[in-house]
């Protein structure tokens, strides 16, 4: 069946605009995570949504980072004022249950701040 | 907060030699998941460890978890060119099961 699937697969924008990533999970899957990569790094946690609310957002960097998922299904990441140390690789999971399951995870989506 | 180190953080092998990465955590864990990611790529669910001393196998690789739960090891035996990849530990503590991931281990093979 079809995996995770984030649009767009890259994005260049200009430091200090605006910019949305969007996550489609596995059908049925009820959770869904953000993690950000950067080179050489393991992917760090940013959020995790059980349903329709966020189960937990500690590890959002600050509030110009927020996500939504309004539906339970597809997830949008937003990020305002975009600075230059934003820019990593987006990556979304989904999981089953999200308790202990495996995450799978979309192809990301990588991110330039310039 | 929970951290999860990974050594080492680079290996070079020739073709037919043996690997292992090992995982250490700050805290003691609910489960730890290995997953693998080929460069370019993203990462890939391997297995799951859950029970304390676990011991898992899948062809030439093998997974430990440690008595303490708080360390695990991937070896591989006999390396392939297609061992390719990092390999990320990632650990979930505290009830939340939300996996906290090494900075893993990026494994070379020279054929």
């Amino acid at each position: 069946g079809a995996g995770v699937s984030q649009t767009p697969s890259n994005k260049v924008t200009e430091k200090g605009k605006y910019v949305e990533l969007r996550c489609d999970p596995i059908s049925g899957h009820t959770a869904l995570y953000w993690y950000r990569q950067s080179l050489g790094q393991g992917p760090e946690f940013l959020i995790y949504f059980q349903g329709t609310g966020a189960a937990d957002d500690s590890g959002l960097p600050n509030d110009r980072f927020f996500a939504v998922r309004p539906e339970g299904s597809v997830s949008t990441l937003k990020i305002q004022r975009t600075e230059r140390g934003d820019s990593a690789v987006y990556l979304c999971a989904s999981s089953s249950t999200g308790w202990g399951s495996p995450l799978h995870f979309g192809n990301g989506t990588r991110l330039t701040v310039t | 907060g929970q951290q999860v180190m990974q050594i080492p953080q680079y290996q070079h092998v020739q073709e037919g030699e043996d690997f292992t990465t090992y995982c250490n955590s700050s805290t003691t864990l609910s489960n730890i998941q290995w997953y693998k990611q080929r460069p370019g790529g993203h990462p890939v669910f391997l297995i799951q460890l859950v029970k304390s001393g676990e011991v898992k196998k899948q062809k030439r690789l093998t997974f430990q978890f440690g008595e303490a739960k708080k360390n695990s090891s991937l070896h591989i035996t006999a390396t392939q060119t297609t061992d390719v990849g990092t390999y990320f530990c990632a650990g979930g503590s505290g009830g939340s099961y939300i996996p906290t991931f090494g900075r893993g281990t990026s494994l070379i093979v020279h054929p």
